[in-house]
């Protein structure tokens, strides 16, 4: 199947400060990267649609002010988390699909941490 | 708006039993259905993928089966071996677009 790298894998960063997370389709171009979230012990919850060349799409309750998106090109989406706060400790991790291909591929998700 | 739900939330076995892992989603209108294993703090593996046309998948001891009208799907792992221990997932498409709706997951023991 379709190879989704994400980085880091892990990450602490101290309140107040920004941390950024990289998404890479390595084998194939991805129009379309989602980003998800995880708490413990809960399910993945839908954050954004990255879109590349437009703007995110945000789904109900989530800042768009605090976790920007940019998808810039067709292999990279990066999720920046500005200002984090220790509630905003959560496993973060991204996913896409090739063209025409409707199997979702998930990146290795990265465990970010605010102290 | 959709919402899935696994049952059991947990499961511990010996090894060698088959399982059943239930998966349920309340707007039968999906595009297809997707089983995901996730290992402890790790990403998601895909493990099948059924279309809305489709009944069923399977993939060596697994599978995995498909009812729309009833709003309901199966995965059955044949012969458990302590290595399937682990949390599973479903998660259902109404779009064609890979935008995922979640199950709450099965975390599965199996012990030798």
């Amino acid at each position: 199947g379709a190879v989704v790298s994400q980085h880091p894998s892990r990450v602490i960063c101290k309140s107040g400060t920004s941390v950024k997370i990289e998404c890479r389709s390595l084998d194939f171009q991805a129009t379309t990267m989602f980003w998800y979230r995880q708490f413990p012990k809960q399910s993945l919850m839908l954050m954004a649609t990255s879109n590349e060349g437009s703007k995110a799409t945000y789904e109900q309750g989530v800042e768009k002010d605090k976790f920007l998106i940019n998808h810039a090109s067709l292999t990279l989406s990066t999720l920046t988390v500005t200002s984090a706060h220790p509630e905003d400790s959560s496993f973060y991790i991204c996913s896409a699909s090739e063209p025409m291909n409707t199997e979702a591929f998930f990146g290795q998700g990265t465990r970010l941490t605010v102290v | 708006k959709q919402e899935v739900t696994q049952i059991p939330a947990a499961l511990s076995v010996p090894e060698g039993e088959n399982l059943v892992l239930n998966c349920s989603f309340t707007d039968s209108a999906i595009y297809n259905l997707q089983w995901f294993r996730q290992d402890p703090g790790k990403g998601l593996t895909s493990l099948l993928l059924i279309q809305s046309s489709q009944r069923e998948q399977t993939s060596g001891r697994l599978n995995a089966s498909l009812d729309k009208s009833s709003g309901r799907s199966t995965l059955y792992i044949a012969a458990s071996q302590p290595g399937d221990s682990a949390t599973y997932l479903c998660a259902v498409s109404s779009t064609g677009f890979q935008k995922l709706v979640f199950g709450t997951g099965t975390r599965l023991l199996v012990s030798p």
